[in-house]
């Protein structure tokens, strides 16, 4: 199957740090990706969907200039945490939609955000 | 609203036996229904789909059994394993959109 990978895996940061996670699609394009979190023993929390060259559209509830989203191109999408503070602890994953219309989703390995 | 309820939150079967996860949907819009496996600490990884034309898939050891009529679609692991043991997430999406709204997830524990 297709690959999606994420970098980091874990990152440690100071509070009012920023802090980038990379989302690359290995072998594939990928027009659309998702961005979610996910807290300890719940379920995936859609943040926002994210297209290429365009603006992401974000979930109700999620702050865009917190969470910044950048796809700059078929295999690459970056999420930004500005200003991190310990609420925003948590496990990040992204997902490629392959294909146009109804697409598989395939997920990263996920990245450990932890604020210090 | 909760649009995909998953059932149970947690369920033990002994190696060799069958694991049954039920989810529900609200959506007669939706047309996409896959099935996620999770271990610790990783992504979700795709284990099996469907779509509502068909009543059945399998794959290996892994079935989807989806009626529509009733808005409800389940996984069945025959012969479960020990490293069967997982959580488990049914999503349902919808069109072009692609994005998926997610079940709560099933805790599997496979004794040995």
């Amino acid at each position: 199957g297709a690959v999606v990978s994420q970098h980091p895996s874990r990152v440690i940061c100071k509070s009012g740090t920023s802090v980038k996670i990379e989302c690359r699609s290995l072998d594939f394009q990928a027009t659309t990706m998702f961005w979610y979190r996910q807290f300890p023993k719940q379920s995936l929390m859609l943040m926002a969907t994210s297209n290429e060259g365009s603006k992401a559209t974000y979930e109700q509830g999620v702050e865009k200039d917190k969470f910044l989203i950048n796809h700059a191109s078929l295999t690459l999408s970056t999420l930004t945490v500005t200003s991190a503070h310990p609420e925003d602890s948590s496990f990040y994953i992204c997902s490629a939609r392959e294909g146009a219309g109804i697409g598989t989703q395939y997920f990263g390995p996920g990245t450990r955000l932890t604020v210090l | 609203q909760q649009q995909v309820k998953q059932s149970p939150q947690s369920l033990i079967v002994q190696k060799g036996g069958i694991s049954i996860i039920n989810c529900a949907y609200e959506n007669t819009a939706f047309d996409y229904f896959p099935w996620y496996q999770q271990f610790p600490g990783k992504g979700p990884a795709l284990l099996i789909a469907i779509r509502p034309d068909v009543s059945e898939k399998k794959e290996g050891r892994f079935t989807i059994s989806f009626n529509k009529s009733a808005k409800q679609f389940s996984l069945h692991i025959m012969d479960s394993q020990p490293g069967d043991s997982a959580t488990y997430f049914c999503a349902a999406s919808k069109g072009n959109a692609g994005k998926s709204t997610f079940g709560d997830g099933t805790t599997l524990t496979v004794k040995p």
